[in-house]
């Protein structure tokens, strides 16, 4: 598989459920994010692994909990969730180059899990 | 702090009409910009980008400039297609590696 794969693509819970979402990039990438896509809002970036270390954390509630166990995996574990949080949840990744600014460094997104919280 | 701003659609249009899709963004530094499509059922894929003032970005026949006196950039297509139906989103990347998009605007094309 090439790019960037997100599973599950669907996925309906409870508010008292606990599942999670994988992400997975094949492209030598070394920063993945979880972005959040809400209908006719701004995509919200939720988290930033650099080098499996998180260097970003939106002001996320805490009943999301990302995990990054190495640089091609990235996790979002989901639990007590409300109906708010239903949403296209998107996975990323991009190449990190030393430096404050590395070009026209650019995203390579996942085809994102539709999350429907009851 | 840095923001983008793009039109809010739903655009539609006929086929082989002119498209432009406004995009202004407000950056600290000098950031590179991108135009990114999300098709239906689908995530958002690079579209084109433009990484200093003056460039121009072009793809798939689509194009915009980076305007720095302006901030703005601005996507454009001569000629568009039913097949071009899709959100658009506007991006910039600062420093550190973090990007920021704006809400997307939908291009509907009919035949």
């Amino acid at each position: 598989e090439t790019g960037v794969t997100q599973t599950p693509r669907h996925l309906v819970m409870g508010m008292t459920n606990k599942k999670s979402l994988k992400c997975e990039q094949h492209l030598g990438h070394n920063a993945m994010y979880w972005y959040k896509q809400s209908a006719k809002k701004p995509l919200e970036l939720m988290f930033v692994y650099n080098f499996k270390e998180q260097t970003e954390n939106n002001s996320v509630p805490s009943r999301f909990s990302p995990e990054c166990p190495n640089s091609s995996h990235l996790f979002l574990h989901l639990h007590t969730l409300q109906p708010e949080d239903s949403a296209l949840y998107l996975c990323a990744s991009s190449h990190l180059l030393a430096g404050r600014s590395s070009g026209a460094n650019v995203l390579t997104f996942g085809a994102g899990s539709r999350l429907t919280v009851l | 702090g840095n923001s983008v701003t793009q039109m809010e659609g739903p655009v539609t249009l006929s086929e082989e009409a002119f498209l432009t899709i406004n995009c202004t963004y407000t950056a600290t530094g000098y950031p590179s910009l991108f135009w990114y499509v999300q098709y239906p059922g689908e995530g958002l894929q690079l579209l084109l980008k433009a990484t200093k003032a003056d460039d121009k970005g072009s793809n798939k026949g689509f194009e915009a400039t980076y305007r720095k006196e302006t901030t703005s950039f601005h996507l454009e297509k001569g000629s568009v297609q039913v097949s071009d139906s899709a959100v658009y989103f506007c991006a910039l990347k600062g420093n550190f590696n973090k990007f920021y998009f704006g809400s997307g605007t939908k291009l509907n094309v009919k035949p």
